[in-house]
């Protein structure tokens, strides 16, 4: 079975700072997805940003960028220049490639607090 | 328009009553999802419909019941409600399973059991 860690509960960052938060997963799948989602207080969940476990490089989408480490089995995710509205809690998450279900297993999650 | 929607946004019973979540999609997705959120932000996958048949069931007790009449809909329907019933449920919707297809999650639905 997968499991996805995120050993930061809580996390704060001055507003123009980068932050960068963890998450470690276990699985024998060779082949498979893994994404950061935001969810603000507002609730909704929302995609981040995708890599999937065949490319070596990292897939970044505009101040968010990850750290792919397929042997070491880490995902971090890098926000640069932090804004207010990052404020949210990110739960990072995988996802067997080719199953018949495409089941998202989640972390615990991080809840980060950008500071003014 | 809302792509994934979901009645009521918030739901308040009392023990032991028997209430349903409603989740409608108007994105064309052929798999739809229920995930659960409790209290300490954990989110669990419950249930996944492909083409209204039932393709994910997880350790969910069988006073949980997912209803999908149509590829648009899947309901929640929750018998005998408990304390421990009180969570966040989240309704996504997915293309298809063929490959990867991103879920676009609803609102959510607090539910709190009094």
């Amino acid at each position: 079975a997968q499991t996805v860690t995120q050993s930061q509960p809580e996390m704060s960052v001055q507003e123009a700072e980068t932050v960068t938060l963890s998450c470690t997963y276990d699985t024998s799948e060779n082949n498979y997805y893994l994404f950061w989602y935001k969810q603000p207080p507002s609730r909704q969940m929302i995609l981040v940003i995708r890599q999937e476990a065949y490319k070596q490089q990292n897939a970044t989408e505009n101040r968010f960028s990850v750290n792919f480490q397929k042997a070491a089995k880490s995902f971090s995710l890098k926000i640069s220049d932090s804004q207010l509205g990052d404020t949210a809690m990110y739960f990072c998450a995988f996802m067997k490639r080719g199953g018949a279900t495409n089941k998202l297993i989640f972390g615990t999650g991080t809840l980060l607090a950008v500071q003014p | 328009d809302t792509a994934v929607s979901q009645t009521p946004k918030y739901l308040v019973t009392q023990m032991g009553n028997d209430k349903s979540i409603k989740c409608e999609q108007n994105l064309g997705h052929d798999t739809m999802y229920w995930y659960k959120q409790d209290s300490k932000k954990f989110l669990k996958i419950m249930f996944s419909y492909n083409n209204k048949e039932l393709i994910i069931n997880e350790t969910v007790p069988n006073r949980f019941s997912p209803k999908s009449p149509d590829k648009a809909h899947l309901n929640l329907h929750i018998n005998s409600l408990e304390l421990g019933d009180s969570a966040v449920y989240f309704c996504a919707s997915s293309l298809d399973v063929s490959s990867y297809n991103e879920q676009f999650f609803g609102p959510g639905t607090r539910l709190t059991v009094l």
